[in-house]
Order: C-alpha cells, then sequence, then structure tokens
C-alpha cells in the first residue's frame, strides 16, 4: 500500500517554541491535508493544500505542499499547551471520492 | 458549525456478533467514507460511498463488512460477525462537492471481547 513517512515520530516542546514537521511519499499527491487528533478523538481538518508550491496559514498554522508534490510540511508557530495532541498529515490523489491516506503521526507534547 | 456525528461513541461486543456502527455525515454532503484506526496505529481508509453504491473499497473491507445509507440522514457500517481484532476505533468522514476536505466524526470506539 501507499507509504506516508511522517516525521518526527514525537517532539517534547517547551510553550513558545515553533515546531516544525514533514511528511514524505514515494509518490505524488494532488491534495494534501494536515489533521490533529486529541486523545479519544476524530482527526479534525486543519488545512489542505492543492496547488505544488503553495503556502497556506491557518491562525499559527503554516502548511506547505512540497514542488515535487511528494511532500509537504507543517509548522506551528509560538506553540502553547492545547496544541499537544497526534498530528497526521493525509495525501489525497485528487479524484472525486478518492481515499486518504495517512502518515503515521507526530505526537506533540507541548511542557508550560 | 455542522459536524459529524457518530454513536455509539464505545460498543463492547462478542467475537462473532454482529455491530452496527452509526453516522449522521453533514447534511449538505454527498461522499461519505468509514476508516480505522487501531491503538496507536495511523488511520487507515476502509469504504468510500456515494449515491447508493460503494465506490471503493480497501483490503481490510472484506465480505464481513457492510455499509448503507438507509435514509436521508444516516450511513452504517455493519459488521456481521466480528473477530478480536475487529477492535479498534470507528471513524466516518463526509466530503461536500468540489472538495477534497473529508470531515471526520468523534469515532466509535469497538471492542470485541
Amino acid at each position: 500500500g501507499q507509504q506516508l513517512n511522517q516525521s518526527p515520530q514525537s517532539m517534547f516542546i517547551q510553550e513558545g517554541e515553533d515546531v516544525s514537521m514533514n511528511c514524505t511519499s514515494s509518490s505524488i499527491f494532488n491534495t494534501w491535508l494536515w489533521y490533529k487528533q486529541d486523545p479519544g478523538e476524530g482527526p479534525v481538518l486543519l488545512i489542505a493544500l492543492y496547488k505544488a508550491g503553495e503556502l497556506t496559514s491557518n491562525g499559527r498554522l503554516t502548511a506547505q505542499f512540497g514542488i515535487t508534490r511528494k511532500d509537504s510540511f507543517l509548522n506551528i508557530s509560538a506553540s502553547i499547551p492545547s496544541d499537544v495532541g497526534i498530528y497526521f498529515c493525509a495525501g489525497h490523489r485528487g479524484s472525486t471520492l478518492g481515499r486518504l491516506y495517512f502518515g503515521r503521526g507526530t505526537q506533540l507534547t507541548v511542557w508550560p | 458549525e455542522p459536524e459529524v456525528t457518530q454513536t455509539p461513541s464505545h460498543q463492547v461486543t462478542q467475537m462473532g456478533q454482529e455491530v452496527i456502527l452509526r453516522c449522521v455525515p453533514i447534511s449538505n454532503h454527498l461522499y461519505f467514507y468509514w476508516y480505522r484506526q487501531i491503538l496507536g496505529q495511523k488511520v487507515e481508509f476502509l469504504v468510500s460511498f456515494y449515491n447508493n453504491e460503494i465506490s471503493e473499497k480497501s483490503e481490510i473491507f472484506d465480505d464481513q463488512f457492510s455499509v448503507e445509507r438507509p435514509d436521508g440522514s444516516n450511513f452504517t457500517l455493519k459488521i456481521r460477525s466480528t473477530k478480536l481484532e475487529d477492535s479498534a476505533m470507528y471513524f466516518c468522514a463526509s466530503e461536500g462537492e468540489n472538495s477534497y476536505e473529508q470531515y471526520f466524526g468523534p469515532g466509535t470506539r469497538l471492542t470485541v471481547t
């Protein structure tokens, strides 16, 4: 099956620090999405990227769609305790009813 | 803000029993999905559904699984004869027209004993 490699697997940072995580794939995706999951909850959509090279922000979150269409990056600036959770990247082929292929997630812990 | 809802939040069942997991997608969405997540692992696609038909299913979605949209609002996943390895979180997702943004429900935790 399609493999998405997400790194780092986990991060432990201090409140106020910036965070960066990325996702790479062996094949091309036409859409990249980033989700956050809190314990026992469903993934919540943070950002969707539709175009290679696109840089999109949502508050303190910024995500980029890699030029090769095989990677994507998520940055969180000035982290706060409620940023704690698991962040997943997901790739989409860009066709109607297309499945999402998920990465294994980055577990973020923020120390006050 | 509209959201996907799922019931029950937790289902415990014995091996071999049938379970039905229920979802109410966002009301104007047209495309529906089921995913599952085994504890500590990534989210995996099960099936996509549109216009009362399965569009695509993964290798996980074998003959024990079925989906149905019995009325205009509900979308269900049935597992006919549960196995221990079916224990997982099951997420329903829905997607609007002209968008690849899938919105997930809170999930049903299925525990098979």
